[in-house]
């Protein structure tokens, strides 16, 4: 079975600090490895995937299949940024395994 | 291209009572997943179709059932309804399977 876990509920930071959202995943295969973000009153949307090796918005993630992690980053931070982001594995089809969450919060 | 829509939005139930979501994804896509979300849970997958076919199903008990129209909608229909079924469900469609999803706003229903 697969399990995606992102140990931080809430992340708080200042407008201009890097950012680093961690995410830690289980899964005996290759994964596919996403990152979603949800603004305030918007719907869930991809902020990018780790077979896209692109970055969007400034972020970026790496996969680290040693350290099964999927870390997503930002040097500097925006105060669009605040949302709540998460993590989630694909292993088979198109059934999603999410994490619990991050909330990211950008202080002015 | 219009985005997934689902309807109704909101809706409220007493327990015991039935309720059928509807999901119509981006034009084109054959792909429909379902899921629900709770502050306890979190995001949970509960079905996925493709082409009218139930291809995976996720960890929920049988009172949770969904099906998939030749024009790719799909509704999902939740029976004797109970308080802990009170969540946002989402919908997600993608042209195919292992193509990136987009979601739906949601269908938030409480359970009274």
């Amino acid at each position: 079975a697969q399990r995606v876990t992102q140990p931080e509920k809430l992340l708080s930071v200042f407008k201009g600090a890097p950012v680093e959202l961690k995410c830690n995943y289980s899964y005996s295969g290759s994964p596919e490895l996403f990152w979603y973000v949800q603004y305030s009153r918007q719907r869930l949307q991809l902020l990018l995937r780790h077979i896209s090796r692109e970055s969007i918005k400034g972020f970026t993630a790496d996969l680290n299949k040693g350290e099964t992690s999927f870390h997503l980053k930002k040097p500097f931070a925006q105060e669009e940024d605040s949302a709540m982001y998460y993590c989630a594995l694909r292993a088979a089809g198109n059934k999603l395994t999410f994490g619990g969450g991050t909330r990211v919060l950008v202080k002015p | 291209k219009a985005g997934v829509t689902q309807t109704p939005r909101y809706l409220i139930k007493t327990r015991g009572q039935q309720v059928t979501l509807s999901c119509s994804p981006i034009s084109g896509h054959r792909s429909v997943s379902w899921y629900q979300q709770t502050p306890g849970q979190g995001l949970q997958f509960l079905f996925e179709y493709f082409s009218e076919t139930q291809r995976n199903k996720g960890n929920f008990p049988g009172r949770f059932s969904g099906r998939q129209f030749s024009n790719s909608r799909s509704e999902m229909n939740v029976s004797t309804l109970e308080l802990g079924d009170s969540a946002l469900y989402l919908c997600a469609s993608s042209l195919a399977v292992q193509e990136t999803q987009y979601f739906g706003p949601g269908t938030r229903l409480l359970v009274l």
